[in-house]
């Protein structure tokens, strides 16, 4: 069973960056990608990037390419999501989650707890 | 982008009863569709990918059905913990896409 481990919550400044990680266990680091998912406070979920672990090649949704850095740490079998130029906006909770790595096939299966991203001055 | 509408926004449906919730794409995604229910201060927990295909430990009464644009995700016989919003989700096309969510509550 592959468990997913975020670090706890932020609160930042705007125009500051944010780095979330999301520490993996069970299963092959390799064999998988991990997507972030964000939630702003009562709304829907928004895609925003992935990375297949074996490649280390990021994908971005369109909104977030070049603001987004998504990296993965085999040695830790540990992802990071790093967002700058924060505004207001970007608060919300942050999720990573798990997928087979298969680009045509992009189901999450496992999630990890969310991390509260709070932007304020 | 493949844009996901997901309709009501609100079923207010009694325990036992069936929910109907829809979730329509602009473009076709075939049926590379999934959907998600999120309980309150939960992460979402995969109900149906595949469109129809039931994921590991989800009860018979979720069922999905629909290909192309139009799907349906269906709950018979209600129970309280089904309570919850239910999310699509295309992965046919980049970006991976959401809707909007469906919240079903207690009638």
């Amino acid at each position: 069973q592959v468990q997913l481990v975020q670090s706890g919550a932020e609160v930042k400044k705007p125009g500051s960056s944010v780095k979330v990680s999301c520490k993996t266990s069970g299963g092959t680091f390799n064999s998988f990608a991990i997507s972030w998912v964000r939630q702003a406070p009562g709304q829907g979920l928004e895609w925003m990037g992935r990375i297949i672990h074996s490649l280390n090649i990021p994908h971005f949704a369109p909104d977030f390419r070049g603001r987004v850095t998504i990296t993965a740490d085999k040695s830790t079998t540990t992802a990071y999501m790093e967002l700058s130029g924060l505004r207001s906006e970007d608060t919300a909770v942050y999720y990573c989650a798990r997928d087979e790595g298969d680009d045509s096939s992009v189901i999450f299966d496992n999630w990890g707890q969310g991390t509260l991203v709070t932007v304020t001055s | 982008e493949i844009v996901m509408t997901q309709s009501p926004a609100t079923l207010s449906v009694s325990p036992g009863e069936r929910a109907t919730l829809s979730c329509r794409a602009t473009h076709s995604v075939r049926n590379s569709l999934a959907w998600y229910q999120q309980k309150p201060g939960q992460a979402p927990r995969l109900l149906i990918f595949g469109s129809s295909t039931r994921a590991t430990g989800v009860p018979a009464r979720f069922s999905g059905s629909g290909s192309g644009t139009e799907f349906t995700l269906t709950i018979t016989r209600l129970q309280s913990e089904d309570f919850a919003v239910y999310f699509c989700q295309q992965y046919n096309n980049w970006p991976i896409t959401f809707g909007g969510g469906t919240k079903v509550e207690i009638k």
